[in-house]
Order: structure tokens, then sequence, then C-alpha cells
């Protein structure tokens, strides 16, 4: 079986541009989540989702962050305009339910200059 | 909110040995994951123990959960055991991680 599926695996851009990462769950999983995991702050939460409705986004740092699952097998983050302290590593994970096991995607390393 | 604390921070070992990493946290919990973050990044699960004690292979888990924690074995190392092993339960958010045990298998 496929697991959770991060594109793109690696992304260098520029300051001030638009960066979209998608995710894609293991299929039959109700849940999705989104994480950045930095240095400094470690894995942090920024938004999940159940059943395609987002239920908590109290992570997402500001509103140049944004998230969509716009079906069940399909979830993008979005930041415009990114800045380098947006640079980290973010993973995308999926569960049954909120309350189940996760599983992870092998993340996206973001890298903005 | 829910603390995680994991120790030891940093462990080396010598390939064979055997280790057990610590997990606590500050309230009761229903749910909780062991994961692996080999040096390549990726995130494997590991265990989903809410409580009592799982084996696979070399690897073992226990929670507690009436003492709020959890050990996570290994036994007889290998070099591909090397990573950050890290912990999680829920809190205000689906699942709170720790800061992790590094971990360094040395041939």
């Amino acid at each position: 079986d496929a697991g959770v599926i991060q594109s793109p695996r690696h992304e260098v851009t520029e300051m001030g541009q638009e960066v979209t990462l998608r995710c894609k769950p293991i299929s039959g999983h109700n849940s999705l989540f989104w994480y950045r995991q930095t240095m400094m702050r470690g894995l942090e939460l920024l938004i999940y989702f159940n059943n395609n409705v987002p239920i908590d986004d109290s992570g997402m740092p500001e509103d140049r962050f944004s998230a969509k699952m716009p079906n069940a097998s399909f979830s993008t983050l979005k930041i415009q305009p990114s800045e380098p302290r947006d640079s980290a590593v973010y993973f995308c994970a999926s569960s049954p339910g909120w309350n189940q096991p996760q599983h992870f995607g092998d993340g996206t390393r973001l890298s903005i200059l | 909110g829910i603390q995680v604390e994991q120790s030891p921070p940093d462990l080396i070992l010598q390939e064979g040995a055997n280790s057990t990493l610590r997990c606590n946290f500050s309230d009761s919990v229903n749910n909780l994951q062991w994961f692996h973050q080999n040096p390549w990044g990726q995130l494997i699960n590991l265990f989903y123990i809410p409580s009592g004690t799982k084996q696979n292979g070399r690897l073992s888990a226990t929670t507690v959960a009436t003492e709020r924690y959890s050990l996570l074995y290994i036994s007889s190392s290998q070099t591909t055991d090397s990573g950050v092993y890290f912990c999680a339960v829920p809190g205000n958010t689906p699942l709170v991680f720790g800061k992790g045990t590094r971990l360094s298998v040395i041939a």
C-alpha cells in the first residue's frame, strides 16, 4: 500500500515567491495533518483536517500560510509571500481518525533564500 | 498544555548494546506513539501503545498510563538504529511531540 505522498521533496526559492506544498494521504484515512520541523521549535502542528474540513488551524504562524483540502485524496499548504524564516521541513501525516496512529510522508525540505 | 519529556537527550551506543529510552508526560493520555526519525529525515511509526507492552523484532515498548510514562527498549542495537526517537501524546493538539532522544550506534 502506498504511504503518504508529499511533493516536492526539496524546494529552494527566493523570498517573496509563492510556495505550494502538496500531500496525498493514505487512501481511507479521514484525518490529515500538516507539521513543520525546525531545530529551534521541533515538530509543530500547523493545521489538521477531519473529513476534508479544517478543524484546528491555530498553529498556522501567519496569514501568509494557508491550507486547503479540496477532496479526500489531496491537500495543499501554501506560503505567500515566503520569507527566509519559513525555511524548514514540512511534513504531512494522515490517520484513520483524529485520535488514531498517524503516518507521515517523507517531508518537503524548504529553503527560502 | 501537556508536557512531554524524553530522556536521555543524547545516547551513544556500541553496536550490539541494549538501551532504554524514556518518555514522561504530565497528564493522563489515551494514546501514545513512538517514532524513529532516520538520518534521511523520514519519520517512521514504531508503536501505537496507549498502555501495556508491544514487541516488534528487537524493539519493544511499554506504557504505564497510570504513572504517566512510556519506555522504548532497543536490544542488540545496530547502526541502522541511529537517528532520533520521538514519543508523542495527545494534548491541545492530536499529537504533542517530545524533543526526542538522539541515538548514535557506532560499529
